[in-house]
């Protein structure tokens, strides 16, 4: 039972366009949400996270946007580089601290 | 130096044998966890730790152990490793954010085990 969902396993954009990743979660309890990011053969390293009472947090190049009505969160990144190449986790927490990913979204950014 | 350390780094072993696999952490987190990530699974929790004394099953604790020996340490244990148990097991830890009371979790680098 996936409560935590990312439907597209890739995605490849080009240098300087946006890369927008989507995140479904059914849980309603979940109230903070977060991306992360990882290279490979390192662990996940956090990017951005943004709490239920908001719609839209912003961190440089990356804005993460939630619909809370529709249960789904984006991560926007623009403009994409080719060292933002990675694999993107979606995470839902609840407030018993309890955290689910999703399977994540490679993202390649072409030059 | 790394915050998180895991290892080993990668381990092959067969069915049957027991695997422990250590994670260590400077940060000074009370919480460590457990995760493995699969190819289209993503990473689920195997179990997690808010204090020494404290131990919690995760989604798929079935077939592991944990022992937290200390704040810093917390391993993972195989009794008795079965071929789908190969995948990528990291170690994290976190802290509630003073602002949020959300935790932003920091992981290690993995560990790549193979059961054959």
């Amino acid at each position: 039972d996936q409560q935590v969902k990312q439907n597209s396993p890739s995605l490849s954009v080009q240098e300087g366009r946006i890369s927008i990743l989507n995140c479904d979660y059914t849980n309603s309890m979940f109230d903070y949400f977060l991306w992360y990011k990882k290279y490979p053969a390192e662990g996940p390293t956090f990017l951005i996270s943004i709490s239920s009472i908001k719609d839209k947090n912003e961190d440089g190049r990356f804005t993460v946007f939630l619909n809370k009505s529709a249960k789904h969160l984006s991560l926007h990144i623009v403009p994409s580089q080719p060292g933002d190449s990675a694999v993107y986790f979606c995470a839902a927490e609840n407030n018993n601290n309890d955290m689910r990913f999703g399977a994540g979204t490679r993202l390649t950014v072409k030059p | 130096d790394a915050d998180v350390t895991q290892t080993p780094r990668n381990r092959i072993t067969k069915t049957g044998k027991r695997i422990m696999l250590e994670c260590s952490q400077t940060k000074g987190h009370d919480r460590m966890y457990w995760y493995r990530q699969d190819p289209g699974l993503g990473l689920r929790l195997i179990y997690y730790s808010f204090d020494v004394k404290d131990i919690n099953k995760g989604e798929i604790s079935d077939g592991y152990s944990v022992s937290r020996q200390a704040q810093a340490k917390f391993s993972l244990s195989l009794e008795s490793a079965i071929p789908n148990q190969t995948a990528l097991y990291f170690c994290a830890t976190s802290d509630p954010s003073p602002r949020t009371g959300y935790n932003e979790q920091f992981f290690g680098p993995g560990t790549r085990l193979t059961v054959l």
